[in-house]
């Protein structure tokens, strides 16, 4: 079945510091791809997407690009801030599975001043 | 529009209670989802309704769960019976009916069973 696995945290970096997320899925054909953050006490709000390969998804600095040959979504940003410490979810939703998101286990990041 | 709404944002319950909880979409919205987020987890899938019609439900939806839709509006999630193990953040979320990519969450009610 469909899955994502993401790379595990928690993940402590100094204010500025480059950031890699990483997320590799499996799934059947070309599914959608997404990163997902969710603040503490709040529920999660769409970072970034992409739905088909070789889509570059981008927001707020955080960049993310749909890698079919390595079943890959990697979440990059180039110079992290405080205010970007949150818990970041990688999701994908199949091609046979249209309705619901299947979410890796998030990356806990905290960046220190 | 205020985006996705839930209620309670947090409950605490004796083993054994009954609990529902209530969702309100974006008011445009046909579709609502339900999914349950564990500590630690990200969050599974439970159920799915296109407007008052309930077209999916997870394994993860035990005989103790219900969930309605009566008017294709807002939505509530019941849970009989609780046991600890169903204590977790239960989030809601909506979307149009055209396109997989408009999924909106709201912030979620946390369940404590004591």
């Amino acid at each position: 079945g469909d899955s994502v696995t993401q790379m595990e945290g928690p993940v402590t970096l100094s204010e500025e510091a480059f950031l890699t997320i990483n997320c590799t899925y499996t799934a059947t054909g070309y599914p959608s791809l997404f990163w997902y953050v969710q603040y503490p006490g709040e529920g999660l709000q769409l970072l970034l997407k992409a739905t088909k390969a070789d889509d570059k998804g981008s927001n707020k600095g955080f960049e993310a690009t749909y890698r079919k040959e390595t079943t890959s979504f990697h979440l990059e940003k180039g110079s992290v801030q405080v205010s970007d410490s949150a818990v970041y979810f990688c999701a994908l939703i199949g091609v046979n599975t249209g309705n619901q998101f299947y979410f890796g286990t998030g990356t806990s990041l905290t960046v220190i001043p | 529009d205020t985006g996705v709404s839930q209620d309670p944002r947090h409950k605490i319950t004796k083993r054994g209670q009954n609990v529902t909880f209530r969702c309100d979409p974006i008011s445009e919205h046909n579709r609502l989802y339900w999914y349950r987020q564990t500590l630690g987890q990200g969050p599974e899938f439970l159920t799915y309704f296109q407007n008052e019609a309930q077209l999916e439900k997870s394994r993860l939806l035990s005989d103790r769960f219900s969930a309605e839709r009566p008017k294709g509006s807002f939505s509530t999630l019941e849970i009989q019976r609780t046991e600890q193990g169903d204590s977790a953040m239960y989030l809601c979320a909506s979307s149009p009916t055209t396109g997989n990519y408009g999924y909106t969450f709201g912030s979620g009610t946390r369940l404590t069973v004591v």
